[in-house]
């Protein structure tokens, strides 16, 4: 059974940055796409980016474009998502979440992690 | 941007009712549509992916039915268990769009 196992949670000052790994169980680390999703406290789910584990291949959504990396490690079949400047209002849980089989960029989100809160404050 | 709709933002029902949710697209998504479960504190589950496909050790009570821009959540006899919110999603062209969620409790 596929896990997907994220680091601590996190408290960061405003400006600063937050690296966040997502560990995956099983030998399908490259076998499927990886997002990750984050929820501010008392709010909805917002798509934050996917990332092909396997080739590295990334695209993010726009309203964190430019503050987001997702990378790789296959030998550790590890994500990590990092995202710079942090504010206020990238105070949220943040998942990562198992998406299609490589090469089909669509489909569900079928196994999450269990979720990395991080608070930004001064 | 696809926007993703939700109606009614919560509900109350009692145990056995039939609760519906309704998940309205901005444009034709066709049927790429999928629903979540999140009880407080925990990370989503996938209930319902591609608009009516019920995920594997998901119980039949859920269903899911809709194409286009008009999409139907369904829980045929709603159970204390399942008591959460309740999100639609849309993906397509490299963009994942939650819907804002419905809070079902119990009456």
């Amino acid at each position: 059974q596929v896990q997907l196992i994220q680091s601590g949670a996190e408290v960061k000052k405003p400006g600063a940055s937050v690296k966040v790994s997502c560990k995956a169980s099983g030998n399908t680390f490259t076998s499927y796409y990886i997002h990750w999703v984050r929820q501010a406290p008392g709010q909805g789910l917002e798509w934050m980016g996917i990332i092909n584990p396997s080739g590295g291949s990334t695209t993010y959504a726009q309203k964190v474009q430019g503050r987001i990396t997702m990378t790789s490690d296959t030998s550790t079949s590890t994500v990590y998502m990092e995202l710079s400047s942090l504010r206020s209002e990238d105070t949220a849980v943040y998942y990562c979440a198992r998406g299609g089989a490589v090469p089909h960029t669509g489909g569900a989100f079928d196994i999450w992690g269990q979720g990395t809160m991080v608070t930004v404050s001064s | 941007d696809i926007q993703m709709t939700q109606s009614p933002s919560s509900l109350s029902a009692s145990v056995g009712d039939r609760v519906t949710i309704t998940c309205q697209a901005s444009q034709d998504i066709s049927n790429y549509l999928n629903w979540y479960q999140q009880k407080p504190g925990k990370a989503p589950k996938l209930l319902i992916y591609d608009a009516s496909n019920l995920e594997t050790g998901v119980p039949s009570r859920f269903s899911g039915s809709g194409s286009g821009t008009d999409f139907t959540f369904t829980i045929s006899s709603l159970q204390p268990e399942d008591i959460a919110t309740y999100y639609c999603q849309h993906y397509g062209n490299l963009r994942f769009t939650f819907g804002p969620g419905t809070k079902v409790d119990i009456k």
